[in-house]
């Protein structure tokens, strides 16, 4: 069985500025698919980034990246610029390949922006 | 628009009632699934349904059932054998899996629920 741990459930950074979420996961798999999800407080799910385990190239979507380390199965979700509308929780996901689109969460980090 | 819709945002119920939870997807969607959220939590998978007519248990199934006679609608059943089922429930849809790859799930507004 996977599991996904957030060890941040709370974390707070100024408008503009760049904050790093941490998550980690255990699988014996070697194909597999990570995502980030962001739950805003309409908690609407919201697909932020996913990352195939078989790309050595980190995502990136405008402000939202990934740093991806197989070995060391981790993978941390950087904010930059970071802007009101980021307050949310959000989720770190796994989900194997061949495994019908079953998705495992993390516990979440809450992420609240300051003005 | 397409979309996933769940009725009602908000529901109540007494303590040993059953109560039915909504969804239908206009999305042309496969599979289907349930999630619980806890306050604090993550979502927890309760059953999904890759197909009509068939259905697997996910990790809390237990005090839970569900029907999938149509493809547009998945209802998942709280009975009065879940010892806790206050929470916010959600339901998504996607493609199903090829196996080569993956398909997106797409998620719901969500359904509150509170046990009186």
């Amino acid at each position: 069985a996977q599991t996904v741990t957030q060890s941040q459930p709370e974390m707070s950074v100024q408008e503009a500025e760049t904050v790093t979420l941490s998550c980690t996961y255990d699988t014996s798999e070697n194909n597999y698919y990570l995502f980030w999800y962001k739950q805003p407080p309409s908690r609407q799910m919201i697909l932020v980034i996913r990352q195939e385990a078989y790309k050595q190239q980190n995502a990136t979507e405008n402000r939202f990246s990934v740093n991806f380390q197989k070995a060391a199965k981790s993978f941390s979700l950087k904010i930059s610029d970071s802007q009101l509308g980021d307050t949310a929780m959000y989720f770190c996901a796994f989900m194997r390949n061949n495994a019908g689109n079953m998705l495992t969460f993390g516990g979440g980090t809450r992420l609240m922006v300051k003005p | 628009d397409g979309g996933i819709t769940q009725s009602p945002k908000y529901l109540f119920r007494k303590e040993g009632q059953n109560v039915t939870l909504s969804c239908e997807q206009n999305l042309n969607h496969d599979a289907m699934y349930w999630y619980r959220q806890d306050p604090g939590q993550g979502l927890r998978l309760i059953y999904y349904s890759q197909i009509v007519n068939d259905f697997q248990k996910g990790d809390i199934a237990e005090g839970y059932s569900v029907s999938r006679e149509k493809k547009e609608s998945f209802p998942l059943t709280v009975t009065s054998a879940q010892k806790n089922p206050t929470a916010f429930y959600l339901c998504a849809s996607s493609f199903k899996s090829t196996g080569i790859s993956y398909n997106e799930q797409f998620f719901g507004p969500g359904t509150r629920l509170t046990v009186l």
